[in-house]
Parts: C-alpha cells; sequence; structure tokens
C-alpha cells in the first residue's frame, strides 16, 4: 500500500517547455487534487476531480490542465511552463471531501524549476 | 469564502515542554472541519488531527490536542512533551460544507523549533 506517488520528485523546465506531472493513489480515493506550495505560503488549490472523468478549478487554475482518465491517476500538465510556475507541487487525495474520515493525503511532492 | 490566520511565523520551545500554535479562521458555513498537517524538512504533509464544527469535545491524537473556540473562531494545536522531531513547519486548514468544499483553504504556516 503506496498511498499516494507523484512522479517525478524534481525536475528543470525551460520557459516555453511543456511537461506532465503523474499522481498516483492505491486507496480507491474517490477526489484528487493538485496543490502548489510556494515560500512563505501554505498550499492552493489548483484543480480538483470529484471521480473518474471529472475536473474542476481550485483557486489558482492558470496555466494548468488536468485529466481524470482513471480513477487512480490524476494528471497535471503544464502547457508552456513559466517562471512563475517554479514551485512544489503535491497531490492529495480523499474519499469524499470533507470531515474527519474523508482527511485528504498527500503524495511527497514534486520540486519544478521553471528557468 | 475561508480564510485561516496563523500569526506566528516561528516558535520555540524546549524539549519536552507543551506548545500552543495558534490558528484562526473565517467562514459563514455553519458546518466545516478544521485540520492540522506537519511538513517536516523532507517535505511531505502528514495528517495529525481533525476538529469538526459539531464536535463537542475538543480532538485528541496522542501528545496532539486541538483547543476548539468556536465562538472566537479558533482552533489551537497543542503539543504536549515536544520532542526534537516535532520540529517542522505546521499548517492549519479548514474545509467546508457548501460551493467548494472538496478543498482545504491552509494557513500560512507556522515554524516549530525544538530546543534541546
Amino acid at each position: 500500500n503506496a498511498g499516494v506517488t507523484q512522479t517525478p520528485k524534481f525536475r528543470v523546465l525551460k520557459t516555453g517547455q511543456s511537461m506532465t506531472l503523474l499522481c498516483a493513489q492505491d486507496m480507491n480515493h474517490e477526489y484528487m487534487y493538485w496543490y502548489r506550495q510556494d515560500p512563505g505560503m501554505g498550499l492552493r488549490l489548483i484543480h480538483y476531480s470529484v471521480g473518474e472523468g471529472t475536473t474542476a478549478k481550485g483557486e489558482v487554475p492558470d496555466g494548468y490542465n488536468v485529466s481524470r482518465l482513471k480513477k487512480q491517476n490524476f494528471l497535471l500538465g503544464l502547457e508552456s511552463a513559466a517562471p512563475s510556475q517554479t514551485s512544489v507541487y503535491f497531490c492529495a487525495s480523499s474519499r469524499i471531501g470533507t470531515g474527519r474520515t474523508d482527511t485528504q493525503y498527500f503524495g511527497p511532492g514534486t520540486r519544478l524549476t521553471v528557468l | 469564502a475561508q480564510k485561516i490566520t496563523q500569526t506566528q511565523p516561528g516558535m520555540f520551545v524546549q524539549e519536552k515542554e507543551a506548545v500552543t500554535l495558534d490558528c484562526t479562521y473565517d467562514t459563514s458555513d455553519p458546518s466545516y472541519g478544521l485540520f492540522w498537517y506537519k511538513q517536516p524538512s523532507s517535505g511531505e504533509m502528514i495528517f495529525l488531527i481533525y476538529q469538526g464544527s459539531y464536535d463537542q469535545q475538543n480532538a485528541t491524537e496522542g501528545r496532539y490536542s486541538l483547543n476548539f473556540q468556536k465562538a472566537r473562531k479558533s482552533a489551537n494545536l497543542v503539543i504536549s512533551a515536544s520532542q526534537l522531531g516535532d520540529s517542522a513547519m505546521y499548517f492549519c486548514a479548514m474545509s467546508a460544507a457548501g460551493a467548494g468544499s472538496y478543498q482545504l483553504t491552509f494557513g500560512k504556516g507556522t515554524k516549530l523549533s525544538v530546543i534541546p
């Protein structure tokens, strides 16, 4: 039982390049989330999904796209990376959305640098 | 909209002493949940404790307890008998029923340093 895993752990991009971050969970959770964490700030929600085939925008969605083709996977794409997207990206999953039994569990994070 | 405020950027505590990390929140939803997460220097986010807005008693999880004062909209984390391994960033977060209830709103965090 690996919980939530993220690939890759580190990545350096040049401005304008594209990439996809992969999140996988083996807990059969319905909800999945992508957050970004910048220095001196808490986590901010980028996009989330309430089930296979669904996605929705969070607080800071601009410049990102997501897909949830399989229940266990949630992909975060950057089509044209910008230096402002340099951040640590966290994926999380939960059974439902709120409440003690629906706690969000996080992956280890991906550190992305855009030059 | 929900808001979480953590007013202590950094805290120091002596090993084996207790420490309180402050968290205040703002929401108009009557049903909400409050969470604390720990982020050690290795970077992962570790769930510590949860308090529901309708829970009558303060939540406890081992050495962690949550001092929930609903009227004051505060949800302070108390760590008893601090250990060196408690040195980390601590984030308070809130989820609320209603539109956008699937997301957590985080505070900016408090960096706790435990002194031997």
